[in-house]
């Protein structure tokens, strides 16, 4: 049972212009969600976040929408750049006894063209 | 550099072997967790420490094991290797142990059965 959805295995996108990742998730006891950023050979690292009371999240270049209803977020990256290239999971959490659980998604490879 | 340590990086060995993977967290994080990553898929929460004692389980396998020492380190230790058992291996820390706060990961160690 995947509770963390990423449905596009890899995304294409011309420098400059935006990327749009997506994600699903089934568990309704998710109250917080994450972006990870991995290169090859690197572990994941920590892009941005967001909790379950707000809709957006800004951080620089990295916006991450959250619609609840919907149990759909997305990361936009704006302008994308070449060293945006990498492998972007989501991952969820949620509270009480998970404590810092994180349930991540798939995957997916984001490639950015000059 | 996320901080986080993981040795070996690569381990290689046969099927019903045992092995330890050791993992040293940022410095002031209490917090450590482990996933595995077989080919083409999320990473999978197997189980988390704080503080030296256990936090949160995944669905970690009875062959599998780990601990949280005194000086924070962790070690994870699956036995009785199987073919499936193949993976990356991650370790990550935070400073405390809930959702909320960003999971900062190792490189990770590619353990290889054949």
């Amino acid at each position: 049972d995947q509770q963390v959805k990423q449905n596009s295995p890899s995304l294409s996108v011309q420098e400059g212009r935006i990327s749009i990742l997506n994600c699903d998730y089934t568990n309704s006891m998710f109250d917080y969600f994450l972006w990870y950023k991995k290169y090859p050979a690197e572990g994941p690292t920590f892009l941005i976040s967001i909790s379950s009371i707000k809709d957006k999240n800004e951080d620089g270049r990295f916006t991450v929408f959250l619609n609840k209803s919907a149990k759909h977020l997305s990361l936009h990256i704006v302008p994308s750049q070449p060293g945006d290239s990498a492998v972007y999971f989501c991952a969820a959490g949620a509270g009480g006894t998970s404590y810092g659980k994180l349930t991540f998604g798939q995957g997916t490879i984001l490639t950015v063209h000059p | 550099d996320s901080g986080v340590t993981q040795t070996p990086k690569h381990l290689i060995t046969a099927t019903g072997q045992r092995v330890t993977l050791r993992c040293s967290p940022r410095s002031g994080d209490l917090s450590v967790y482990w996933y595995q990553q077989s080919l083409d898929q999320g990473l999978q929460f197997l189980i988390q420490y704080y503080n030296g004692e256990e936090r949160a389980k995944g669905n970690i396998l009875e062959r599998f094991s780990a601990q949280q020492f005194p000086d924070l380190h962790s070690e994870l230790n699956l036995s009785s290797l199987e073919l499936g058992d193949s993976a990356l291996y991650f370790c990550a820390s935070s400073v405390g142990g809930v959702r909320n706060q960003p999971q900062h990961f190792g490189d990770g160690t590619r353990l290889s059965i054949l």
